[in-house]
């Protein structure tokens, strides 16, 4: 099984390029949901997606956009990168159900110079 | 808003030793609780959780966390720390209602654990 998967996993931007981080879950889960990782932060979320066609702010959504057309893929855009966003971003899902279990991927290493 | 601390940075124990991590939550309810642990340049990895019922929750590679509410606090613990557990561990917590639910999690800053021989 698949489970989530992100690519690009390593990616160096210049400052004001854009790019898309592809995420994709193969289990059907109506959740999904972007974080970003920065040392001495923990993991912080970005946008969220309840799902197709519905998604909403996490804590730290300024600089990133999402969509979300189908129950398998929701993609992050940085429209203009900024060093800023030098990060490591985990996409995960989960399916309905509080106690269920929250599927991580592993993760997209992005340097913004 | 819920948050959570974790409130020492670096750890570092001699294999064999044993370990405890804190971490404390505020939240208006008890939420759902949560441990990961993170190897360097790897994702997550989902050691126990803590939804409700017996307060002390077992976990994967030996591992425990207590949900004290009184102390708002969820600790991990591990009686006999191996070298393979040097990583990065992350305390979260979701609400019940709502978060939780959509894979919204508030994550602590992270404790990393270093093992010595």
């Amino acid at each position: 099984n698949a489970g989530v998967t992100q690519t690009p996993k390593f990616q160096v931007l210049k400052t004001g390029q854009s790019m898309t981080l592809q995420c994709a879950q193969d289990m059907n889960h109506e959740y999904m949901s972007w974080y970003r990782q920065d040392p001495g932060m923990g993991l912080r979320l970005i946008h969220y997606s309840v799902g197709a066609g519905i998604t909403d702010q996490g804590e730290v959504p300024n600089g990133y956009n999402v969509s979300r057309s189908t129950t398998e893929d929701f993609p992050l855009r940085l429209l203009s990168a900024a060093p800023s966003q030098t990060s490591v971003y985990f996409c995960a899902s989960k399916t309905q159900g509080g106690r269920n279990t929250i599927y991580f991927g592993e993760g997209s290493w992005l340097t913004v110079v | 808003a819920q948050s959570v601390t974790q409130p020492d940075i670096h750890i570092t124990v001699s294999e064999g030793a044993s370990l405890e991590l804190r971490c404390n939550y505020s939240y208006g309810a008890t939420p759902y609780l949560f441990w990961y642990v993170q190897s360097p340049g790897q994702g997550l990895q989902l050691l126990l959780k803590y939804f409700s019922g017996d307060t002390l929750v077992q976990g994967i590679k030996g591992f425990e966390a207590e949900f004290k509410r009184s102390q708002s606090s969820f600790n991990l613990r591990k009686p006999s720390v191996h070298w393979s557990d040097a990583a990065e561990y992350f305390c979260a917590v979701g609400a019940r209602a709502g978060g939780t639910s959509y894979g919204k999690l508030t994550f602590g800053q992270g404790t990393i654990l270093t093992v010595h021989p």
